[in-house]
């Protein structure tokens, strides 16, 4: 069976700081693979998505960016972090177009 | 036109009631409208969904009632359990490439013994 790993669960950044964030699947090859961010009491915001290795689409104007540098990995990233970056991070996948998304457990990120 | 509304934001039943939370959109291309239920400091799991060529889908105590003509959708959660609190999201997305989902601003229920 299919399952997505996210890490850390939290992290605590201070402003400017990098940041790092990985999202693997296992059990599928060639997913469709999704970075939301979910501020809290409000729903989800797609921020990139992936249908194959290095091939990346942003959504939305932002301090992060996202890489795919093997199949069934996900990473989102950044130079340097802002106060607005706080929030709830998941990662999803689907198998196909035609197929739900699943999520991660997600990463909450703290800045200060 | 990419917006999906959802309301209310907050929804308080009894045990054995009714759950109702509504949702509208605006893009009539959109084809895809699941249900996710997301306890916290868990990820959003896929509730149910439906494509807009059926007007109703069932599973277990979980129905949607979906109004293609009024771009409106409906979770019905019936005989509801302490259990079921949790929030829920609504999403929709169009055919393409990827299926982009865009979600509402979820609904936090709270079913009391």
């Amino acid at each position: 069976s299919q399952t997505i790993h996210q890490w850390p669960a939290t992290l605590v950044q201070p402003v400017g700081s990098p940041l790092s964030l990985e999202c693997t699947v296992e059990g599928t090859s060639n997913p469709n693979l999704y970075w939301y961010r979910q501020a809290a009491g409000r729903g989800l915001q797609l921020l990139f998505y992936s249908v194959g290795i290095g091939q990346i689409s942003s959504e939305v104007p932002q301090n992060l960016s996202a890489s795919r540098p093997q199949d069934r990995q996900f990473i989102l990233s950044s130079k340097k972090l802002l106060l607005s970056d706080s929030g709830f991070y998941l990662c999803a996948w689907s198998v196909s177009v035609d197929q739900p998304q699943h999520f991660g457990d997600g990463t909450r990120l703290s800045i200060l | 036109q990419q917006q999906v509304k959802q309301s209310p934001q907050s929804l308080i039943v009894q045990k054995g009631g009714i759950s109702i939370i509504n949702c509208a959109y605006e893009n009539t291309a959109f084809d895809y409208f699941p249900w996710y239920q997301q306890f916290p400091g868990k990820g959003p799991a896929l509730l149910i969904a439906i494509r807009p060529d059926v007007s109703e889908k069932k599973e277990g105590r979980f129905t949607i009632s979906f109004n293609k003509s009024a771009k409106q959708f409906s979770l019905h959660i019936m005989d509801s359990q302490p259990g079921d609190s949790a929030t829920y999201f609504c999403a929709a997305s169009l055919s393409g490439s990827a299926r982009q989902l865009t979600f509402g601003s979820g609904t936090q229920l709270t079913v009391l013994p």
